[in-house]
């Protein structure tokens, strides 16, 4: 199927951890995003790559660096968890870093941070 | 920076009846309105979406409506149906601006009763 994936669907650490989400897409997009989610369901953006470079950084702790090895992957690394990073994480892609441009979501990777 | 507001919050209807939701944005030179509909463990997914040069757009049961001059815009639903349970989100975003982003509202979780 084509689509947007995203492992692990849920991750249980403990604070002070290192933890890595992964996304690919198999779309053909040149655009992937990492957003946040959290217990309200107040959906944010993160991150966005065009093509294996960083486009959008919005004022996300140094403590998350996303990395594109390729424009179809878009992986989302956190150190030092904090009880704070609990949230669902979602991995977008889109055709191109341009509006009007729809917005394809995977499925999610809920983090809970002890 | 955008600023999006989402209203009601939560929103419960018989099924067959019509539901609507609102949403302000604060940023006049947003031009993309877009929205998405997330069931309980997927992403969000679109929907429908709006430019700027129009006022309304249809698609069978849904259909958005924009005020530029007021800054809002409108998600109705006509005959509801239970599949229709599911939380929506409005977003605004607008061209020129970095890789695309898209400013969220806080959601709308909208339960259709049979």
């Amino acid at each position: 199927d084509t689509a947007v994936s995203q492992t692990p669907k849920y991750l249980v650490t403990q604070m002070g951890n290192d933890k890595s989400i992964k996304c690919e897409q198999n779309l053909g997009h040149d655009t992937m995003y990492w957003y946040k989610q959290d217990s309200k369901k107040f959906l944010k953006i993160m991150f966005s790559y065009n093509n294996k470079e960083l486009i959008i950084n919005e004022t996300v702790p140094n403590r998350f660096s996303p990395k594109s090895p390729d424009k179809a992957h878009l992986n989302l690394h956190i150190n030092s968890l904090e009880l704070g990073d609990s949230a669902v994480y979602f991995c977008a892609s889109s055709q191109a870093p341009l509006t009007y441009n729809e917005q394809f979501f995977g499925p999610g990777t809920r983090l809970t941070v002890l | 920076g955008e600023n999006v507001e989402q209203h009601p919050s939560t929103l419960s209807v018989q099924e067959g009846d019509s539901a609507v939701i609102k949403c302000t944005y604060s940023d006049s030179a947003s031009n993309y309105f877009p929205w998405y509909k997330q069931e309980l463990g997927k992403g969000p997914q679109l929907i429908i979406d709006i430019r700027s040069n129009v006022g309304e757009k249809k698609d069978q049961r849904i259909a958005v409506t924009l005020n530029k001059t007021a800054k809002h815009f409108s998600l109705h639903i006509t005959e509801t149906q239970p599949e229709d349970s599911a939380v929506y989100f409005c977003a605004a975003s607008r061209s020129g601006n970095a890789g695309n982003m898209l400013t969220f509202g806080g959601g709308t979780r909208l339960m259709v009763k049979p």
